[in-house]
């Protein structure tokens, strides 16, 4: 597609229930990178794939938090038993694995956890 | 750990001043540094790219300029406009694949 491409845009949750975030990259990006922004605070790695694989999952704050990459392009974060400190904006963003590549976010998913 | 810093946090213009947003970072062993701009409620939009081996950037009224060894980069914006009103972030690629950001320069530009 032209750009990344995320879903729901806003999503709102009740505390302990399970949600799902989608990413559709760009067409040919094979790496695909999601983000957190808190309220006031700035931009939260939370884990990087390359191709299907997720070389750095670091970022992932607790095992309530997982996320995968289906045929080298969709990918899902999961967020099981949310918590109402899960409220954020999440980011998306891909990238050409390649040359000189940047980076290109998606819209955002606000997620409230109420 | 690479740490990203940027002054001021918040600055107010009237339309039509040139300014710099300042941006700082604590490793110099970056491939690339990004600027982005992000209005209230809306995602990120790339503004200007820099590889490592560039000065700098320059896309329409903006120039990024990239000084590696002392770890600095500036973001010009010349003849300021209320539009580019929103919060400016930059963000360096090092080793790893991930961005380090740092949590941004809020300008408003009031008419």
């Amino acid at each position: 597609g032209a750009g990344v491409s995320q879903s729901p845009s806003n999503k709102v949750t009740e505390k302990g229930k399970d949600v799902e975030l989608r990413c559709d990259p760009i067409s040919g990006h094979t790496a695909l990178y999601w983000y957190r922004q808190s309220l006031g605070q700035g931009l939260e790695f939370l884990i990087y794939f390359q191709g299907n694989s997720a070389p750095d999952k670091s970022g992932l704050p607790s095992d309530r938090f997982s996320a995968e990459r289906t045929g080298g392009s969709v990918s899902t974060l999961t967020i099981q038993r949310t918590q109402q400190e899960d409220s954020a904006v999440y980011l998306c963003a891909s990238s050409s694995s390649w040359g000189p590549y940047g980076y290109t976010f998606g819209s955002g998913t606000r997620l409230t956890v109420v | 750990k690479q740490e990203v810093t940027q002054i001021p946090a918040a600055l107010s213009v009237p339309e039509g001043e040139n300014l710099v947003l300042n941006c700082s970072f604590t490793d110099s062993a970056i491939y690339n540094l990004q600027w982005f701009r992000q209005d209230p409620g809306k995602g990120l939009t790339s503004l200007l790219l820099i590889q490592s081996s560039q000065r700098e950037q320059t896309s329409g009224r903006l120039n990024a300029s990239l000084d590696k060894s002392s770890g600095r980069s500036t973001l010009y914006i010349a003849a300021s406009q209320p539009g580019d009103s929103a919060t400016y972030l930059c963000a360096v690629r090092g080793g790893s694949e991930k961005l380090v950001f740092g949590k941004g320069t809020k300008l408003t530009v009031n008419p």
